[in-house]
């Protein structure tokens, strides 16, 4: 159990498109869903944390209006990258808690997806 | 916020050394210290994890001890493997309500080589 999936994989774009990432539960409830972004050889930065049906919080220097996050359900969370540029390609990975799943604070990772922007 | 430093950025062991990777945090509120182990490329995959209510923790060659007082956790892994190469994450959490959601704060990372 606890399965994270992401979509895509691998995504390249031109700079100045939108990309849209999507990261599902499969087998549970995620009442929380968190997003990530790695650059090469760093560590993971969170980017924001999203709530089923509310608005997603972001941390600080994080453009909400470049970043845009919706849960729409309890197994679904989407990344939008907005008006990419080469700055964006990184690393984007989602991870999912939920409450009935876990006692704790524990967070399941989706596998990851490579942006690269042209 | 929480910050979490991590020690070594790298590390280099031969096969069947004990390896050690420290940590230490600066938020006491923190009760939850994962640590992750990442391939390249991949996930980060969840190996062992503490709460602050425990000192230690084992499960087979993977050991994590914390001193809450000292805020500060180590994960100790013996008899190792090549297979252990990878970068290694600590990371820490708290619940705090409101919109923290036990929110991970995670450390910069070692990257662990065994050679054989």
């Amino acid at each position: 159990g606890a399965v994270v999936s992401q979509h895509p994989s691998r995504v390249i774009c031109k700079s100045g498109t939108s990309v849209k990432i999507e990261c599902r539960s499969l087998d549970f409830q995620a009442t929380t869903m968190f997003w990530y972004r790695q650059f090469p050889k760093q560590s993971l930065m969170l980017m924001a944390t999203s709530n089923e049906g509310s608005k997603a919080t972001y941390e600080q220097g994080v453009e909400k209006d470049k970043f845009l996050i919706n849960h729409a359900s309890l197994t679904l969370s989407t990344l939008t990258v907005t008006s990419a540029h080469p700055e964006d390609s990184s690393f984007y990975i989602c991870s999912a808690r939920g409450g009935l799943l876990n006692s704790y604070n524990e967070q399941f990772f989706g596998p990851g997806t490579r942006l690269t922007v042209l | 916020g929480e910050n979490v430093e991590q020690h070594p950025s790298t590390l280099s062991v031969q096969e069947g050394d004990s390896a050690v990777i420290k940590c230490t945090y600066s938020d006491s509120a923190s009760n939850y210290f994962p640590w992750y182990k990442q391939e390249l490329g991949k996930r980060p995959q969840l190996i062992i994890d503490i709460r602050s209510n425990v000192g230690e923790k084992k499960d087979q060659r993977i050991a994590v001890t914390l001193n809450k007082t000292a805020k500060h956790f180590s994960l100790h892994i013996t008899e190792t493997q090549p297979e252990d190469s990878a970068v290694y994450f600590c990371a820490a959490s708290y619940n705090a309500g409101g919109t923290s959601y036990g929110k991970l704060t995670f450390g910069q990372g070692t990257i662990l080589t065994v050679h054989p």
